[in-house]
């Protein structure tokens, strides 16, 4: 069946590295692909999206990057922080309902 | 800032019995939407919402799950006979109508069924 993963489970970087993570999804007709984290004990929150006719789109240190021939999504988060640890979730929107298929979830820790 | 907000945060219950989930999405959003998240695991989609009928479910929400928008501000999540296995965190979710907005979600529930 369609399916959205992720290539690392964990990700461990020093303050103010650049942290990358990927996702790999499978279902082409998908419109959006979304970047989530996830606090402990929290509901998953928006952190970028990106259109399906787009390769690349910027945010606030943040940076979404959509490659559709390898069908390959990642978000790379400039000068990390210890706020941004987290679980990073990647999501694609499809259908007229909008709902969204997420993936596995990658533990992003950030080691002072 | 709006927020979707859920009660109660935690909730346990015995197996075989019902349990309402209490949501309140954004007032201005069209879309619902329950996922649900066991420990450890993924995000699941269960069911989306819109004008007032189911418009899209999954294969977890069977006979045994109903949503409901009983007033122009609540909706809820109901498990009939409560099994081992729904134990996780529900998620409700909203969004305006339109392929470019986001879906807000709001704190969860954590369900525990002993």
């Amino acid at each position: 069946g369609e399916s959205v993963g992720l290539h690392l489970p964990t990700l461990s970087v020093q303050e103010g590295d650049n942290s990358i993570i990927n996702c790999a999804y499978s279902n082409s007709a998908s419109d959006y692909f979304i970047w989530y984290k996830q606090e402990s004990g929290k509901g998953p929150q928006f952190i970028i999206d990106i259109r399906s006719n787009m390769d690349k789109r910027q945010g606030q240190r943040v940076t979404v990057l959509l490659n559709k021939t390898v069908k390959h999504l990642s978000l790379q988060i400039a000068a990390t922080q210890p706020g941004d640890s987290a679980v990073y979730f990647c999501a694609e929107r499809g259908g007229s309902n909008y709902k969204l298929t997420f993936g596995k979830g990658t533990l992003l820790t950030v080691n002072p | 800032e709006p927020e979707v907000t859920q009660t109660p945060s935690h909730q346990v219950t015995q197996m075989g019995q019902e349990v309402i989930l209490r949501c309140v999405p954004i007032s201005n959003h069209l879309y619902f939407y329950w996922y649900r998240q066991i420990l450890g695991q993924k995000v699941e989609f269960l069911v989306s919402f819109y004008n007032n009928e189911i418009s899209e479910k999954s294969e977890i929400f069977d006979d045994q799950f109903s949503v409901e928008r009983p007033d122009g501000s609540n909706f809820t999540l109901k498990i009939r006979s409560t099994k081992l296995e729904d134990s996780a965190m529900y998620f409700c979710a909203s969004t305006t109508a339109g392929s470019g907005n986001e879906q807000f979600f709001g704190p969860g529930t954590r369900l525990t069924v002993l």
